[in-house]
């Protein structure tokens, strides 16, 4: 099956703009792919963020964005809070199978 | 408010079964795609398998094929994940999930139900 890779960490300062990738090994993420992703706090369950690539759910915080960079499915947080220190999954749709990237781990310094 | 939550876990030994089940309340259950995903301590989120809207189609990882077996119960507004032949490397946190209308994805997830496959 599909193999889905994220940048495993990134480390980003309070204030500044980040984002976070999902590849797949089977070529270019398209809008077909109809990208998720999600937040996940240490000792909590996921959270959903964005899903269809770019369309944020009700509760989503604005200062998160989901986009296609390139060959890639993207999620851009512009004005990092500390809060936003979390692990981040991308989700990628192949037809009824889905598969998770290995996920992000966000250090807010 | 919607609500997923998941039962059904325990430990279990390797070649054992068991059958999680998971209770929605706070929406329209037959309306919608529902998912099982499991996360294994201290790893990432494997997506397990889904089911849509009726139960007459299903998916599944390949890990899993054969040995798994997800349902719905769209009267009792549940839906259940049969587990057999179980293996090590099934012990994780099983999450069931909901689909959204419309665009392909996730939105509520429940809180999660710890399955432990051990001798």
């Amino acid at each position: 099956q599909t193999v889905v890779t994220q940048e495993p960490s990134l480390t980003v300062s309070p204030g500044e703009t980040v984002t976070l990738t999902c590849t797949s090994s089977t070529g270019e993420v398209t809008s077909g792919y109809f990208a998720n992703w999600f937040q996940q706090k240490p000792g909590q369950a996921p959270r959903a963020l964005i899903y269809g690539t770019n369309i944020k759910h009700p509760w989503t915080p604005a200062r998160f964005s989901g986009s296609l960079l390139g060959d890639k499915a993207a999620l851009t947080l512009s004005g990092v809070q500390p809060e936003d220190e979390a692990d981040y999954y991308c989700l990628l749709h192949s037809g009824g199978v889905q598969v998770f990237g290995g996920g992000t781990k966000l250090t807010v310094l | 408010e919607v609500q997923l939550v998941e039962s059904g876990g325990g430990l279990v030994q390797p070649g054992g079964s068991l059958r999680l089940s998971c209770g929605a309340s706070g929406f329209m259950f037959s309306n919608y795609w529902m998912s099982w995903v499991r996360q294994a301590p201290g790893k990432g989120l494997e997506w397990v398998a889904n089911i849509n809207e009726d139960g007459s189609a299903t998916y599944y990882v390949d890990s899993v094929k054969g040995r798994f077996t997800i349902s719905r119960d769209n009267a009792k507004n549940s839906l259940h994940l049969q587990m057999n032949s179980l293996r090590g490397e099934d012990t994780a946190v099983y999450y069931c999930t909901r689909g959204t209308i419309g665009t392909p994805g996730t939105d509520y997830w429940g809180q999660g139900t710890l399955v432990t496959v051990s001798s």
